[in-house]
């Protein structure tokens, strides 16, 4: 079984352009969840979408966005970027029940 | 809100040694832990996961216990190896289907 996608492993952005990101879950799952690992501030949550409904979302400012497609992929857009976006970006997904979330090898962003 | 930390921020020991790794979150109230192992700049991949109902679980060299009145979480690695360096994180999951909250990180440094 296929676990959790990301693509593109590594993006190389400059200042107030636009970044997506993109992540396809393991086949089942309906939940994806985003998360931003920045340099020195640890694993911070920013999006959870489930059946294809944003359910929640971390303290990002609104140019953090996202949408799940009917396929249950997810795609995370970040505008006007700025030089702190550049992070490891995670993305997880989980099933029913009691299952855990599974992780994602993650999109390195770079802001120039 | 729920925070959550761990010590030591890093470790290191001599092959062979059985070591301890510590978790901490500020309210009880918690669906899940997880402890998650992370090489440098790649993703997450899950260690041990236990239940709020449950006290501990094993894998292997792996024993991870809960005790959610005091808001604390072990990990204890027996027999460590020059393969168990890497960064350790402890995640918080606060109701189902919501996003964990994750530690910073116990960095951990297995000698030859």
């Amino acid at each position: 079984e296929a676990g959790v996608t990301q693509s593109p492993t590594h993006l190389i952005k400059t200042r107030g352009q636009q970044a997506t990101l993109r992540c396809s879950p393991i086949s089942g799952h309906t939940s994806v969840y985003w998360y931003q690992q920045a340099l020195g501030l640890g694993l911070q949550f920013l999006l959870w979408y489930d059946e294809g409904e944003e359910r929640n979302r971390g303290n990002f400012p609104p140019r953090f966005s996202g949408r799940q497609f009917p396929n249950y992929s997810s795609e995370l857009n970040v505008n006007a970027l700025e030089l702190e976006d550049s992070a490891l970006y995670l993305c997880a997904s989980r099933g029913g029940g009691r299952e855990t979330q599974y992780f994602g090898p993650g999109t390195r962003l770079l802001v120039l | 809100k729920q925070e959550v930390t761990q010590i030591p921020a890093a470790l290191s020991v001599p092959e062979g040694e059985n070591l301890v790794l510590n978790c901490s979150f500020t309210d009880s109230a918690i669906y899940n832990l997880q402890w998650f192992r992370q090489d440098p700049g790649k993703g997450l991949t899950s260690l041990l996961l236990i239940q709020s109902s449950q006290r501990e679980q094993t894998s292997g060299r792996l024993n991870a216990s809960l005790d959610k009145s005091s808001g604390r979480s072990t990990l204890y690695i027996a027999a460590s190896q020059p393969g168990d360096s890497a960064t350790y994180l402890c995640a918080v999951e606060v109701n189902y289907g919501q996003n964990f909250v994750f530690g910073p990180g116990t960095r951990l440094s297995v000698l030859p």
